[in-house]
């Protein structure tokens, strides 16, 4: 099992400002995943972040809006850059193996604000 | 990407046992059945999987259908806190071993 920290756990931010998201994992994990939950609506891919590579994007997601970084296997950040109020969001890290035939485990989230 | 289809809504009293049906009907060889919840204000939490044969665990009981595309949770007794949005996810290295959510059941349990 994975415990995940995720902080914050809310904020409310200005628009144009950014802000940058952490995922703390309590043991050495393979994949590390961000997903973005938008009101009402289920989780979608922002990207996958492996150590030692760059972060994959999904389609409709870029690096200059949600870089990410992975400097070790226990902990990721993403930034949410140059804010809009369509960014307000719950935002959640989640960690994987390389398998289909394992659990995944997800932080609590992170509830954004822009106003 | 192999893709599920739930029900947006479902209903059941306490303490009565719940089935929530889930169709897969592209689903591969070695797609893994993923089941999730997520409770108000949380992170999702895993709740059972399998491939082909029917799974038991202290959560819940899924079964299988023999050729794989469909697939059903079943919640023994439901209490007031199984009330959550239940997701049924393939989980294949197609995706890099990332979960693509749908949108899921929302299980309504009612006294």
């Amino acid at each position: 099992s994975a415990v995940i920290s995720q902080k914050p756990s809310r904020d409310i931010c200005q628009r144009g400002t950014s802000l940058t998201i952490q995922c703390q994992v309590d043991s050495q994990v393979t994949m590390m995943f961000w997903y973005r939950q938008q009101p009402g609506q289920s989780l979608t891919l922002i990207a996958t972040a492996n150590q030692g590579s760059e972060a994959t994007y999904e389609s409709g997601f870029v690096i200059d809006k949600f870089p990410i970084s992975r400097p070790n296997l226990t902990f990721s950040t993403l930034t949410v850059s140059n804010m809009s109020p369509e960014d307000s969001s719950i935002y959640l890290c989640s960690v994987d193996t390389l398998t289909e035939n394992t659990e995944a485990f997800f932080g609590q989230g992170t509830r954004l604000t822009v106003v | 990407d192999a893709k599920t289809t739930q029900p947006n809504s479902m209903e059941s009293n306490e303490e009565e046992p719940v089935h929530l049906p889930c169709n897969h009907s592209t689903i591969s060889g070695t797609d893994y059945i993923h089941w999730y919840r997520q409770l108000p204000s949380q992170g999702p939490e895993y709740v059972i999987h399998g491939l082909t044969s029917n799974v038991n665990n202290r959560m819940a009981s899924l079964a299988i259908a023999e050729d794989r595309k469909s697939s059903t949770l079943i919640l023994h007794r439901a209490t007031l806190r199984d009330a959550a949005v239940y997701y049924c996810i393939l989980k294949t290295s197609n995706s890099g071993y990332a979960l693509n959510f749908g949108k899921g059941t929302s299980l309504l349990v009612t006294p």
